[in-house]
């Protein structure tokens, strides 16, 4: 079955350490994202990426670092600098659509989500 | 830019009540409309979409109609179920050249009771 994986379900960290969530999709799609969930605020993007080795910064980038090795993953690093970092973390994917396509409505598509929680 | 408001819940309903969700939003261009779910614990899943003006995206009993006039995609079922209690999301995708980006409401929680 086709799908977005993340890992860990849930990740308990200690101030002042790194800490690196995972996201493998075998979808095929080229766009990958990471957004942030906090109670009441809705979903908030934190880092996207189009293509491989290519990303660039959501509204909340600061204290995040990611990559694009692969086309099947985005791992997303929550590092000691993000000043509050426990929340409910999603990872999704789209297809890039072709330019002069108009059958792609950009449509995403999510994992389970990774909780976050800073002991 | 784009935004997406949704009504604040959080909606309380008894099983068999009618279900309203309001959803309006701003967009430069011709966006596509969704609605998505969350259940406890789980990411989102796409509930519904709707391409273009007039158009009506449905499942599982849930419709929204995409009103151009009103820059509106109401959330509506006729019957919710204990089933049904999640959070739902409106959000719209907005065609920049080769890309899109999504914005999304900040989410309603409907919880059903027997």
């Amino acid at each position: 079955d086709g799908g977005i994986t993340q890992s860990p379900k849930y990740l308990f960290r200690k101030e002042g350490q790194n800490v690196t969530l995972s996201c493998e999709q075998n979808l095929n799609h080229d766009a990958m994202y990471w957004y942030r969930q906090d109670p009441g605020q809705g979903l908030r993007l934190i880092y996207y990426s189009q293509i491989v080795n290519d990303f660039q910064k959501g509204d909340i980038a600061e204290g995040y670092s990611v990559s694009r090795e692969k086309k099947e993953s985005f791992p997303l690093t929550v590092t000691s600098a993000q000043k509050n970092p426990t929340a409910f973390y999603l990872c999704a994917s789209s297809s890039r659509q072709v330019r002069t396509s108009l059958s792609n409505t950009g449509e995403l598509f999510f994992g389970e989500g990774s909780r976050l929680t800073v002991l | 830019g784009n935004s997406v408001t949704q009504m604040e819940g959080p909606v309380t309903l008894s099983e068999e009540a009618f279900l309203t969700i309001n959803c309006t939003y701003t967009a430069t261009g011709y966006p596509s409309l969704f609605w998505y779910v969350q259940y406890p614990g789980e990411g989102l899943q796409l509930l519904l979409k709707a391409t273009k003006a007039d158009d009506k995206g449905s499942n599982k009993g849930f419709e929204a109609t995409y009103r151009k006039e009103t820059t509106s995609f109401h959330l509506e079922k006729g019957s919710v179920q204990v089933s049904d209690s999640a959070v739902y999301f409106c959000a719209l995708s907005d065609r920049r050249g080769s890309n899109y980006k999504l914005t999304f409401g900040k989410g309603t929680l409907l919880t059903v009771n027997p």
